[in-house]
């Protein structure tokens, strides 16, 4: 069974600073996905990554794959206020097609 | 280009009831996904059709079952409401899993 990990579950910091959200999975996967989700309100997709080695970015999110290690990061560069919200990293099983979400990271960044 | 649209938004059902929830898919989107998210946790993923079939189930019991339509619109329904279902579905629509796209919900109340 395939499980996804992330950490930390909860985030406190101050606007300007730099952080990284770990996403560890357990078996193979070929599909990788970022979703943020705001308070009451739906995901939206942030990135996906299908390949090792492969690098998104989209204005202060980066995302980043290292398939052997089984491990994605999305790292925040000089953090503002609008960011704070639920990150959720979810994995493809290849085995059967299911998509697994981490239980998410909840950001919440200081002015 | 729609996105994809679920209903009701909210609705409000009594043990031991059923429930119907609808999710239109985004056009291009021959693959749908539905999710269970309870209250501060990740998504939980029910099960996905492709074309019409069923190609991946999570750990829901087969109380939950699902439809997918030729216009690739899907349905999911929920016999013999429990409490514990109580919770945001989301429904997700993707072109054969290339990125997901999410609609807004559906908040069900189990009383």
């Amino acid at each position: 069974e395939l499980k996804v990990e992330q950490n930390p579950l909860f985030l406190s910091m101050q606007e300007g600073k730099n952080y990284t959200i770990y996403c560890n999975y357990s078996t193979t996967s070929d599909r990788l996905y970022w979703y943020r989700q705001d308070p009451g309100k739906s995901l939206e997709s942030l990135f996906v990554l299908l390949s090792n080695g492969a690098v998104k970015q989209e204005g202060r999110l980066m995302a980043s794959l290292d398939t052997k290690a089984r491990l994605s990061t999305l790292h925040i560069t000089a953090a503002v206020h609008d960011l704070s919200a639920t990150y959720f990293c979810a994995v493809v099983w290849n085995r059967d097609d299911k998509i697994i979400f981490g239980k998410g990271t909840r950001l919440h960044i200081l002015p | 280009e729609t996105g994809v649209t679920q209903s009701p938004t909210h609705l409000i059902k009594t043990r031991g009831q059923q429930v119907t929830l609808r999710c239109s898919s985004q056009s291009g989107h021959n693959t749908v996904s539905w999710y269970q998210q309870a209250l501060g946790q990740g998504p939980q993923f029910i099960f996905q059709y492709y074309r019409e079939e069923e190609n991946g189930r999570g750990n829901f019991p087969p109380r939950f079952s699902g439809l997918q339509f030729p216009n690739y619109s899907s349905e999911l329904n929920v016999n013999a409401l429990e409490l514990d279902d109580s919770a945001l579905y989301l429904c997700a629509s993707s072109f054969r899993g290339d990125g997901y796209t999410f609609g807004s919900g559906t908040r069900l109340t189990v009383v």
